[in-house]
């Protein structure tokens, strides 16, 4: 069963536009909710994370919205450059034991 | 942010052989340490759970005798693939958690094996 939910499995985004990628999960005992970028050929890097007392956390570009009741998250990259192309993997752990990963989100940004 | 370092980055080895991957937290200390298997285009796949002087936990379908871990700081854990075969050719990424009173995961740039 899969814990987190991941969509789209593909986004193609001009530069300059936003990249918006959508995460689901249905444990409501997770209370730590990260994103990862990860280049090919390279290990996953955290990006930014939020914690479910927070609705909105905001790092530079990157952007999480976070609704509690309805059980979703989403990760929203503003300006998006060409350097962002990657995949991207939003995940979710309770006490941090285990992180359940999306399936991942193949970025590519446009010039 | 925190800094983990895996070694070695590439292999290649004959089948038959065993290959030691070594995952080091450089700036911190962890409790906790994963090992993932991760195959092209598809997301991470948990091998194990380590945690400093216990026996790992294997997820279900993982050879234990095959993968051994031994976590032996908090710093260090390592994976031995025993006897590897072409079917364990893979990228295998370790992550440690910085605790614990987080649980922020960081993870290794990867190690690729390749089993000929």
């Amino acid at each position: 069963q899969q814990q987190v939910k991941q969509s789209p499995q593909s986004l193609i985004v001009q530069k300059g536009g936003i990249s918006i990628i959508n995460c689901a999960y249905e444990n409501t005992a997770f209370d730590y909710f990260p994103w990862y970028q990860q280049f090919p050929g390279k290990g996953p890097a955290l990006l930014i994370a939020i914690r479910p007392d927070v609705s909105e956390k905001k790092e530079g570009r990157f952007t999480i919205s976070f609704n509690k009741s309805a059980k979703q998250f989403s990760l929203h990259i503003m300006d998006s450059q060409p350097g962002d192309s990657a995949t991207y993997f939003c995940a979710a752990t309770y006490t941090g034991n285990q992180f359940y990963f999306g399936t991942g989100t193949s970025l590519t940004v446009i010039p | 942010g925190a800094v983990v370092s895996q070694h070695p980055s590439r292999v290649i080895c004959k089948s038959g052989t065993s290959v030691k991957i070594e995952c080091r937290s450089l700036d911190f200390q962890a409790t906790t340490m994963f090992w993932y298997r991760q195959f092209p285009k598809q997301s991470l796949m948990l091998m194990a759970t380590s945690n400093e002087g216990s026996k790992a936990t294997y997820e279900q379908g993982v050879e234990k005798d095959k993968f051994l871990i031994n976590h032996a700081s908090l710093t260090l854990s390592t994976l031995t693939v025993t006897s590897a075969h072409p079917e364990d050719s893979s990228f295998y990424i370790c992550s440690a958690i910085r605790g614990p009173s987080h649980n922020e995961q960081f993870f290794g740039p990867g190690t690729r094996l390749t089993v000929l």
